[in-house]
């Protein structure tokens, strides 16, 4: 069974719209949250990451993605999108203890029109 | 320069064949993994390893077998009771107090004809 759940398949914006990326998790207990990004052709980058501390974690490229241990959720928001953030988007997450699996989502694809 | 080596990066077999894809890793993680993705259905794990002579069954270990005798290895054979085996293959690692950043190979793709 899958750990990770991305609600969304495929989103579809213009340019300047805001983006919000769901990801649900199934551990308890500490986990450690990544997101991550593949650009067409290209292979995975890290967007941003929580350990621990403030839940509402910068990334690169205007990225930002909040914990919220209540909901077992970690979403991915980008106040405005370019053209260039075309891309699949992974949640991805470890159960942060002395367990190694790393688990990731099915994705979301996401296109902006310019 | 450190990082994953993953080889062949294409490889061709025939139904009912087994196929080995390697995974050399110089960066002295404990940790690698074995992940396919497939459209729409993201990375799956397949086979991870925290240590030497250690391995642990991912979501969809069936058809596959693995081996980790050396830190610096992690070889998949996709076997003949692998049902739907053509896929890309990643493999992975990383160092659980290091950051946790996992560092991928450029994949292999393989494809049973």
């Amino acid at each position: 069974a899958q750990s990770v759940s991305q609600h969304n398949h495929h989103v579809i914006l213009s340019e300047a719209a805001s983006l919000e990326l769901g990801c649900n998790y199934s551990y308890g207990g500490t986990v450690n949250l990544f997101w991550y990004v593949q650009y067409p052709g290209q292979h995975l980058q890290l967007l941003l990451k929580y350990f621990s501390g403030d839940p509402l974690v910068k990334g690169i490229k205007g990225f930002e993605a909040e914990f919220i241990k209540s909901k077992f959720s970690f979403n991915l928001r980008k106040p405005s999108v370019q053209w260039s953030d075309t891309a699949e988007y992974f949640c991805a997450v470890t159960p942060g203890s002395n367990d190694y699996k790393l688990s990731f989502g099915a994705g979301t694809t996401v296109t902006v029109r310019a | 320069d450190g990082g994953i080596t993953q080889s062949p990066k294409y490889l061709f077999r025939k139904e009912g064949q087994n196929v080995t894809l390697s995974c050399e890793q110089n960066l002295n993680h404990d940790a690698m993994y074995w992940y396919r993705q497939d459209p729409g259905q993201g990375l799956r794990l397949i086979y991870y390893s925290q240590i030497v002579n250690d391995f642990q069954k991912g979501d969809i270990a069936e058809g596959y077998s693995v081996s980790r005798e050396k830190k610096e290895s992690f070889p998949l054979t996709v076997t003949s009771a692998q049902k739907n085996p053509t896929a890309f293959y990643l493999c992975a690692s990383r160092q659980q107090n290091s950051g946790n950043t996992i560092y991928f190979g450029e994949g292999s793709w393989l494809t049973v004809v």
